[in-house]
């Protein structure tokens, strides 16, 4: 079984731009994460997708975004780039067959993107 | 706010010698507790969880105890190997509270 699948590895963009980044789950994963992660600062969670819908948002300004298409593929947006949203940006899918966000993450190997 | 606070930062240890990993909680309603391992330019992946209706779960050199009571948990590992360095991350309230991660650091 494939695992999840980020695209691009790299990204390096000016401020001010805007970014999308992509994932595709685990085949049969109805549920998308996205987290940020910055040299200790470790894990913040952006959104939880399910079935097209977000579930739930972490604390990030309204320039970060996402969505999920009927495939379960997701992607995330950040407009109005800042130096500070340099980070590696990780998606991660899981079951999620039951009551919410108690089934293991699997992650991607993530998008590292380098805002000058 | 609500928060993970994950101690050591950083873990120094002798090969063969045990670790042990500690995340306290603040969320009541949180019942699953998972622990990731991500190695140097790597993914992180589960290495071992446990639910609220289990105070402690082994998996051969690996075990997490939970302490529902005192809301923190922790992860042991025993006859630590060089292949068990890595960044250990703890996570509650349903994976979207994630502890800042603890370097282990395994000594030859």
């Amino acid at each position: 079984k494939a695992g999840v699948t980020q695209t691009p590895r790299y990204l390096i963009k000016t401020r001010g731009q805007q970014v999308t980044l992509s994932c595709s789950p685990i085949s049969g994963h109805r549920s998308v994460s996205w987290y940020q992660q910055t040299p200790g600062q470790g894990l913040q969670f952006l959104f939880e997708y399910f079935s097209e819908t977000q579930r739930n948002k972490g604390n990030f300004p309204g320039r970060f975004s996402g969505r999920q298409f009927s495939n379960s593929r997701s992607e995330m947006n950040v407009s109005t780039l800042e130096l500070g949203d340099s980070a590696l940006y990780l998606c991660a899918s899981s079951r999620l067959d039951r009551s919410s966000y108690n089934s293991p993450l699997h992650f991607g190997n993530g998008t590292r993107l380098t805002v000058t | 706010g609500e928060n993970v606070e994950q101690h050591p930062s950083t873990l120094s240890v002798q090969e063969g010698d045990s670790a042990v990993i500690k995340c306290t909680y603040s969320d009541s309603a949180s019942n699953y507790f998972p622990w990731y391992k991500q190695e140097l330019g790597k993914r992180p992946q589960l290495i071992i969880d446990i639910r609220s209706n289990v105070g402690e779960k082994k998996d051969q050199r690996i075990a997490v105890t939970l302490n529902k009571t005192a809301k923190h948990f922790s992860l042991h590992i025993t006859e630590t190997q060089p292949e068990d360095s890595a960044v250990y991350f703890c996570a509650a309230k349903g994976q979207l509270i994630w502890g800042a991660g603890t370097k282990l650091i395994i000594k030859p």
